[in-house]
């Protein structure tokens, strides 16, 4: 069975530093990747996607991931965090297809010192 | 604007008083879905439809109905709601394929 591990509940980084959250996923063949995120009291946003092709896309408000199939990753990363980006991360998988299913990660909430 | 609607937003009511959740989007996709999200657990997928009164079981479907007679429309249905029904819940909408590009803003459900 599909699934999607988010080993950081909580992290806190200092405003200007760099930033990456984990994600770890578990499914038998290359599965379709995402990040998106929630900030207080909004829905969930979608910050990028890996289907296939280079392993490391860009997303919106400058994030980044890399898929790492060796290591069953992808991890979201940005180079340098602004207090606008304290909000809860979310990856999650999908095996595409007629189902279309999303399998979420229990999250990760960013706090981001001044 | 592309957007999901979702109403209400907040609602607090009462075990077995059948509440109704409207969920719109003017992008004209065929696919939609609900999930409810719960600390600790993420979020998980009550139900979804491929298109026009097709719809399916998601990972959580006990407690809820939904329906899709338009295309645009996806409500969920709580007949008989209860307190472990209290969650946030939210619909999205998306072309098909792998991606669920947007979501509706969340109604918040307490059931008391």
């Amino acid at each position: 069975a599909q699934s999607v591990t988010q080993p950081d509940i909580h992290i806190t980084v200092s405003e200007g530093a760099s930033l990456e959250l984990r994600c770890n996923y578990s499914y038998g063949a290359t599965p379709y990747l995402f990040w998106y995120v929630q900030s207080p009291g909004q829905g969930l946003q979608l910050l990028l996607k890996y289907f296939s092709g280079d392993t490391l896309v860009q997303g919106i408000k400058g994030f980044e991931a890399e898929f790492k199939r060796s290591q069953s990753s992808f991890n979201l990363r940005k180079p340098s965090v602004h207090w606008s980006d304290a909000a809860e991360y979310f990856c999650a998988v999908s095996s595409g297809g007629a189902t279309n299913k999303l399998i979420f990660g229990t999250g990760t909430l960013l706090a981001v010192q001044p | 604007e592309a957007q999901v609607t979702q109403n209400p937003r907040y609602l607090i009511t009462v075990t077995g008083k059948k509440l109704t959740v409207t969920c719109s989007q003017n992008m004209n996709h065929e696919y939609m879905s609900w999930y409810r999200q719960d600390p600790g657990l993420g979020l998980r997928q009550i139900y979804y439809s491929m298109n026009v009164e097709v719809t399916d079981k998601g990972d959580v479907p006990e407690g809820y109905k939904v329906s899709r007679k338009e295309k645009r429309n996806f409500p969920l249905i709580l007949e008989s709601p209860s307190p472990n029904q209290t969650s946030l819940y939210f619909c999205a909408s998306g072309l098909g394929g792998a991606a669920l590009a947007f979501f509706g803003q969340g109604t918040r459900l307490t059931v008391v």
